[in-house]
C-alpha cells in the first residue's frame, strides 16, 4: 500500500482556519485521497476525499497538488470539536475496505 | 439514515473463552470490515466481506473469524482469547468496494482478563 506521512501534532485557536498536510509522494494514478478523524471514544468519521480536483463538503475542503504527491486538508474555522486525530489515507480501487491507517496527526484546538 | 451499529459496546471475557461482536451496516452498504485497534498497534485491518463473501484478509491469526449474512449484517468471532486481544473492534461499512468512503460504528470495547 502506498505509504503517506503527516505531522504527528498541530495546534490552532478557536474559529481560525487548519490546514493539514499530507504528503503520499508514492500514489498510484488510480489512488483517492481519503481523510478521516477520529474524536475520542468515538469510531473514525468520513471527512472528505478526492481523485485530482479540489473538493469542498459542509466538513472541509481537500487541496490536492497538481503531480497528487501531496494534500492538505482544510478546516475553514477550527472549533474546540474539531479536535481529534486526523488520519489521511490512500484508497485505490482495488484494495476495497483495506484501508492502512498510520498514526495521523493530532489536532489540539484552543479556546 | 442509521450510521453503523455495533454490539455490544462493551465486553469483559476472560483468557481461553471465545468472544462473538455483532455489526449492522448502513442500510444499502454491501461492504463490511473490521478493524482492531489497540494504543500500540494503532487501527489495523482485520478483514472484509462483500455479498457474503471474505474479499480481505489482514495478519491476524486463525483465531479471528468473521461472516456475513445475506442482509450484509456482520459478526466477528475471536476464539482461545489471549491478553493480547483487548482493544476497540471497529465495524466499517461502504457502499461498494471501490472509491466509497468507509462509515465506521463506534466500535466494541473488548477486555480481556
Amino acid at each position: 500500500d502506498a505509504k503517506t506521512t503527516q505531522p504527528n501534532s498541530m495546534e490552532s485557536n478557536e474559529e481560525e482556519p487548519v490546514h493539514l498536510p499530507c504528503n503520499h509522494s508514492t500514489i498510484s494514478g488510480t489512488d483517492y485521497i481519503h481523510w478521516y478523524r477520529q474524536l475520542p471514544s468515538q469510531g473514525p468519521e468520513y471527512v472528505i476525499h478526492g481523485l485530482t480536483s479540489n473538493v469542498n463538503n459542509r466538513m472541509a475542503s481537500l487541496a490536492i497538488a497538481e503531480d497528487r504527491k501531496s494534500s492538505t486538508l482544510i478546516l475553514h474555522r477550527a472549533t474546540l470539536r474539531d479536535a481529534a486525530v486526523y488520519y489521511c489515507i490512500l484508497k485505490g480501487e482495488t484494495s476495497g475496505s483495506r484501508l492502512t491507517f498510520g498514526e495521523g496527526t493530532q489536532l489540539t484546538v484552543n479556546p | 439514515k442509521a450510521g453503523v451499529t455495533q454490539t455490544p459496546r462493551y465486553l469483559i471475557k476472560t483468557r481461553g473463552q471465545q468472544v462473538t461482536l455483532s455489526c449492522s451496516p448502513i442500510s444499502g452498504h454491501r461492504s463490511v470490515s473490521w478493524y482492531q485497534q489497540t494504543p500500540g498497534q494503532g487501527l489495523q485491518f482485520l478483514f472484509e466481506y462483500f455479498s457474503e463473501t471474505q474479499r480481505n484478509k489482514g495478519n491476524f491469526p486463525g483465531r479471528f473469524s468473521g461472516r456475513q449474512f445475506s442482509n450484509s449484517r456482520s459478526e466477528m468471532n475471536v476464539s482461545t482469547l489471549e491478553l493480547g486481544d483487548s482493544a476497540l473492534y471497529l465495524c466499517a461499512s461502504s457502499l461498494d468496494r471501490g472509491r466509497s468512503p468507509l462509515h465506521f460504528g463506534n466500535g466494541t470495547r473488548l477486555t480481556v482478563t
